[in-house]
């Protein structure tokens, strides 16, 4: 499995909504619904913020959302906060396991 | 409550070996696969393996097969992972992770995380 594409940065204001997306092709994301998304801040160990394309974990904040379109997963951040400036990896996990090559969300 | 610690952190010479640990508390150990995951500095994540702790049978990534040994010790719940002939490129901090596997049949990947071991290589 080759890496997933993420742009390498976005950007948005507080309060707006920015998303990103996870491009594989149609034998890998456009196959299969086993998305996951991770948000890591610097020195600290990823933390899962969604699954299987758009479920969350009990915990995570509504304001995180993912959806799926062909062979691109996307993640949405909606409101957003200052602590929400973080990188963010999208993962295939059919069997073997592939990241993104990780997106670095700035809060303006 | 799950807890995954990894041993601390090591610097090595091109060449050489290291091996890292992660020992598992919280849970049945040999009920879970553990994967190893490393992140060279300013770089993204990248994914290496697991190994099934019941049986000690290992999947690697293409690109670490033959140089990476994951092993297992049932008896103190620890995992290991092992990388040879090490160059600079092998610089990086190693996780081992976990995924989640819940009561009501919710599953999903690397809920669980270790502390992380930065291995440094260099001359």
């Amino acid at each position: 499995q080759s890496a997933l594409t993420q742009p390498a940065s976005v950007s948005g204001s507080l309060g707006q909504s920015i998303t990103i997306s996870c491009t594989g092709t149609s034998s890998d994301v456009g196959s299969y619904d086993l998305v996951s998304w991770y948000q890591q801040h610097p020195g600290k160990a990823p933390k899962v913020m969604v699954y299987e394309v758009n479920r969350r974990p009990s915990g995570v904040s509504n304001r995180f959302s993912g959806s799926k379109s062909g062979n691109t997963a996307s993640l949405t951040i909606s409101g957003l906060q200052a602590e929400d400036e973080a990188d963010y990896y999208c993962c295939l996990y059919v069997g073997n396991r592939v990241f993104g090559g990780g997106t670095k969300l700035t809060v303006l | 409550q799950v807890q995954l610690v990894q041993s601390g952190a090591e610097v090595k010479k091109p060449g050489a070996s290291v091996k890292v640990s992660c020992k598992a508390s919280g849970y049945r150990f040999t009920t879970y696969y553990m994967h190893f995951v490393r992140q060279a500095p300013g770089q993204g994540l990248e994914w290496m393996g697991f190994i099934n702790p019941s049986d000690g049978s290992t999947t690697y990534a293409q690109k670490f097969q033959g140089r990476v040994i994951m092993t297992r010790d049932t008896s103190t719940s620890t995992v290991y992972m092992e990388v040879r002939s090490l160059r600079s490129e092998d610089t990086a901090i190693y996780y081992c992770a976990r995924d989640h596997h819940g009561s009501s049949g919710d599953y999903f990947p690397f809920l669980y995380w270790g502390q992380g071991t930065l291995v440094t290589v260099s001359t």
